[in-house]
């Protein structure tokens, strides 16, 4: 069955460290990847987005993520974190099925805490 | 509007009463999904609105919910005889297109409505 893993609940960093949120996937194809965040009390938006070519994807707030299909991993990363990146981050999949719809499967989330 | 807008914003209910969630898509998206966000889990989806097609309703957990959708606008979620288990944030969105092929259309979240169920 398809699914996305976020391995960590819970991350705590100091603001201006490097940051990486793990997202492991089980898809029977190529898959779409997608990561977005969730800040408090404002509706999810999308960092980044890969659909194929360079595994190295560049998004928003200075956030990429990098594709390892022998892996199945999309992790995201941020190399000096802010403490406006304090937030809840999903990682997700799609296409499902055979209709190619927009459905897609979400991972648990990561809250991410940054301390002053 | 700028965004997709959910209305309530929060709603508190008796076990057993009915509900009914509204969603404003963000105009000219063709795309409407409803997902639902329990406690500490990850997004589940529910249903999905294309244009005229017929719905995807392959998320909805049982009969007790139904969604739907006027044209290329409003869409309600409903819940009846609601349960316990059903408290959650539901969370809509809308895009462009729905297609794999159109995947530079993101979706656009609402800021959810968050039911809880005594």
């Amino acid at each position: 069955a398809q699914s996305v893993t976020q391995p960590d609940i819970h991350i705590t960093v100091s603001e201006g460290a490097s940051l990486e949120l793990r997202c492991n996937y089980s898809y029977g194809a190529t898959p779409y990847l997608f990561w977005y965040v969730q800040s408090p009390g404002q509706g999810l938006q999308l960092l980044l987005k890969y659909f194929s070519g360079d595994t190295l994807v560049q998004g928003i707030k200075g956030f990429e993520a990098e594709f390892k299909r022998s892996q199945s991993s999309f992790n995201l990363r941020k190399p000096s974190v802010h403490w406006s990146d304090a937030a809840e981050y999903f990682c997700a999949v799609g296409p499902l099925g055979s209709s190619n719809t927009g459905k897609l499967i979400f991972g648990q989330g990561t809250t991410l805490q940054v301390k002053p | 509007g700028a965004g997709v807008s959910q209305s309530p914003s929060n709603k508190v209910t008796e076990k057993g009463k009915d509900v009914e969630l509204r969603c404003d898509p963000i105009s000219g998206h063709t795309a409407l999904y409803w997902y639902r966000q329990r406690l500490g889990q990850g997004l589940e989806f529910l249903i999905y609105f294309q244009g005229n097609s017929a719905p995807d309703k392959s998320g909805l957990p049982s009969d007790r919910f139904s969604a739907e959708r006027t044209g290329e606008s409003v869409s309600t979620l409903t819940i009846q005889r609601t349960q316990q288990e059903d408290s959650a944030v539901y969370l809509c969105a809308s895009s462009l297109f729905g297609k794999a092929s159109s995947y530079n259309s993101p979706l656009h979240f609402g800021n959810g409505t968050r039911l809880t169920v005594t």
